[in-house]
């Protein structure tokens, strides 16, 4: 495998049904973003690891919630979603450098296709 | 509030030019992204500008004024496979990346 996989590609859902996203980078990228993408809207982003600690999230609801065991996995729990949370899941990840410039190209999976009944 | 504008969809012919705008009011700037995505899949790294002026790779260039917080991406020689969505991303002060929208780019024969 190589860059950034997704599993799964598309899921459906009902409200009350918990279940996991999963990516997975092989960069060796130390920093690690989920996203969703809805139609016509801007990418949201949702959470950021950096060296597996978490530091950003950006008011996402309790229902959605991250993991990352190591650098290179990273896992979004989902539970008693709702029909407006059915989106594009896109993980993505980086090499965040430190000092004065940062450049920070992301590289993304291809993306979860949810959707909540 | 942190804001980035591009046109929502744009249409053009097989083997003319076409030029996409962005414009951004970001806390900051260090630098601004230009991806491609096709429907479907993965957003990819096109072009990055972190200085004022014009950056070429092949068919497509892109173009940035900090100073007026404006690029524009530029495609030549079109083809049908460039039919995609063009994503406009600018990295803040807090080295995250504020997303436009995207530009959806539809090609004719």
């Amino acid at each position: 495998e190589t860059g950034v996989t997704q599993t799964p590609r598309h899921l459906v859902m009902g409200m009350t049904n918990k279940k996991s996203l999963k990516c997975e980078q092989h960069l060796g990228h130390n920093a690690m973003y989920w996203y969703k993408q809805s139609a016509k809207k801007p990418l949201e982003l949702m959470f950021v690891y950096n060296f597996k600690e978490q530091t950003e999230n950006n008011s996402v609801p309790s229902r959605f919630s991250p993991e990352c065991p190591n650098s290179s996995h990273l896992f979004l729990h989902l539970h008693t979603l709702q029909p407006e949370d059915s989106a594009l899941y896109l993980c993505a990840s980086s090499h965040r450098t430190s000092g004065e410039f940062v450049y920070n190209e992301q590289f993304f999976g291809p993306g979860t296709r949810l959707t909540v009944l | 509030g942190q804001n980035i504008d591009q046109p929502t969809e744009m249409t053009a012919t097989e083997g003319a030019i076409v030029q996409i705008n962005c414009t951004y009011q970001t806390s900051g700037f260090n630098g601004l992204f230009w991806y491609q995505q096709h429907a479907g899949e993965a957003p990819t790294f096109l072009s990055y500008n972190v200085l004022d002026g014009l950056e070429e790779k092949g068919r497509f260039s892109s173009f940035l004024s900090r100073s007026k917080g404006y690029s524009y991406l530029l495609l030549k020689e079109l083809q049908m496979k460039d039919s995609a969505s063009y994503l406009c991303a600018v990295t803040d002060s807090n080295y995250q990346l504020i997303w436009g929208a995207g530009t959806k780019l539809i090609i004719k024969p």
